[in-house]
């Protein structure tokens, strides 16, 4: 079956690493997604892409990088990490279409201290 | 852009109450709406969608939303609570240019009581 999957599921770091979390999609689906979910803000989106080597920022972009080299994989780089980057990061993925629908990975638990 | 208000950051009902989640969104223009369900420790699962059919959408487990222009609302229920249904809910709207990009409301977790 097709699926999303998230590693590490959860990652401790300390202030000023850089640090790099996976998401890699089997649908092969053309956008895939990078949210983070923190309490009383729901999901904001921090980058997307639409294909290979198309990257766009989302509302909570600075301090995030992605590249897209291939269709499966979309790594989400925290630069220079920082305590506010402590959250539950999701990655998601959608097809060009109808029905827009997002399918969602299991989430990755980063903690900065 | 969009925005996405979920009224009640906690709701609680007894198992076999109706279930009442609501959602408001700013457009003039009607997007494709969405709820999602997240139970703990996991990522999010689609419950149902709009997409500009008709506008009393039926989801999963039981779950159904109405679509009202008017006002503007895209209200999740569920006639009769379980157990099972606890968990934390979020509405989602498209962009009104981009499809392919949600804004989603700051979630409702629901607790049911037996």
């Amino acid at each position: 079956d097709a699926e999303i999957t998230q590693s590490p599921r959860h990652k401790i770091t300390e202030t000023g690493r850089q640090v790099t979390l996976a998401c890699h999609q089997t649908w092969n689906h053309n956008n895939m997604f990078w949210y983070r979910q923190d309490l009383g803000h729901g999901l904001r989106l921090i980058h997307y892409s639409y294909g290979v080597q198309d990257t766009n920022k989302g509302e909570v972009s600075d301090g995030y990088s992605v590249s897209r080299s291939n269709t499966e994989d979309l790594p989400l780089t925290l630069e220079s990490a920082a305590s506010s980057q402590t959250s539950v990061y999701f990655c998601a993925s959608s097809d060009f279409g109808s029905s827009y629908e997002q399918y969602f990975g299991p989430g990755t638990r980063l903690t900065v201290t | 852009a969009q925005s996405v208000t979920q009224l009640g950051s906690h709701v609680s009902v007894s198992e076999g109450a109706l279930v009442l989640l609501r959602c408001n969104y700013s457009s003039s223009v009607p997007p494709y709406l969405f709820w999602y369900v997240q139970y703990p420790n996991q990522g999010l699962q689609l419950l149902l969608k709009y997409t500009s059919a008709a506008t009393l959408v039926k989801g999963i487990n039981g779950f159904e939303a109405e679509f009202k222009k008017s006002e503007t609302s895209f209200h999740l229920t569920k006639p009769s609570a379980h157990m099972s249904d606890a968990a934390e809910y979020f509405c989602a709207v498209s962009d009104r240019y981009n499809f392919n990009k949600f804004y989603f409301g700051s979630g409702t977790k629901l607790n049911v009581k037996p």
